[in-house]
């Protein structure tokens, strides 16, 4: 087990360019979901997969953001036209199926836009 | 839909003292899971104590306990014997097991706890 992995930790972009982050969930984990976590606050849900499916999104993912995990395997999430208010830390994290299963959480992506 | 509120935005405690942190929830279900995680800084976000609400009984993780309350709609997390390394901060999660459980978690707000040596 060797947890939840995001890449890059860090990204630092100009308002308008397009950015893309990276989730590995934990290998046999067939849910995956992703949070966005603004400073001073709790994270907020953004969208969930189970195995290649997206089977929700919150209606903070506007237009400009799209998920996708092909293969049910790892997880992108890209952001285009980046504006001030994208600047967050994005988390994801997975779990096994199961009511009771928790939910396990990666070191997350933080994102500053200049 | 469901909210978390988390009342205290800062607490501190003596090392080895015991400290409690206060939730509160807002639900019209009758089961649901309830979660307190712990985010230290610049680290990744852990599980500390989970609790069913269709049990009674409080849950228990070594030095941290719950109190739990449902009519009230009050999940409490006790730490006893506070250590440096629980300064971190703590957040309250709901879920609900609607739709199996298939579901993402909802957060409250969070409080930073400070421990002094």
């Amino acid at each position: 087990d060797t947890g939840v992995s995001q890449d890059p930790r860090h990204k630092i972009t100009k308002r308008g360019q397009n950015v893309t982050f990276r989730c590995d969930p934990i290998s046999e984990h067939n849910r995956l979901y992703w949070y966005r976590q603004t400073l001073g606050q709790g994270p907020e849900f953004l969208t969930y997969f189970q195995n290649e499916a997206q089977l929700e999104k919150s209606r903070l993912l506007s237009d400009r953001f799209s998920a996708e995990r092909p293969k049910g395997s790892f997880s992108t999430l890209e952001i285009q036209r980046t504006e001030q208010g994208d600047s967050a830390m994005y988390l994801c994290a997975s779990s096994l199926a199961g009511v009771n299963q928790p939910q396990h959480f990666g070191d997350g992506t933080r994102l500053s836009i200049l | 839909a469901q909210t978390v509120t988390q009342s205290q935005p800062e607490m501190s405690v003596q090392e080895a003292e015991t400290v409690t942190l206060s939730c509160t929830y807002d639900t019209s279900e009758s089961d649901y899971y309830l979660f307190w995680y712990k985010q230290p800084p610049s680290r990744q976000m852990i599980l500390v104590i989970r609790q069913e609400a269709y049990k009674q009984q409080n849950a228990t993780e070594n030095r941290f306990s719950v109190n739990f309350q449902k009519a009230a709609k009050s999940f409490s997390l006790k730490i006893s014997d506070s250590q440096l390394g629980d300064a971190a901060m703590y957040f309250c999660a709901y879920r609900t097991v609607f739709n199996s459980g298939n579901t993402p978690l909802v957060f409250g707000k969070g409080t930073r706890l400070s421990v002094i040596a």
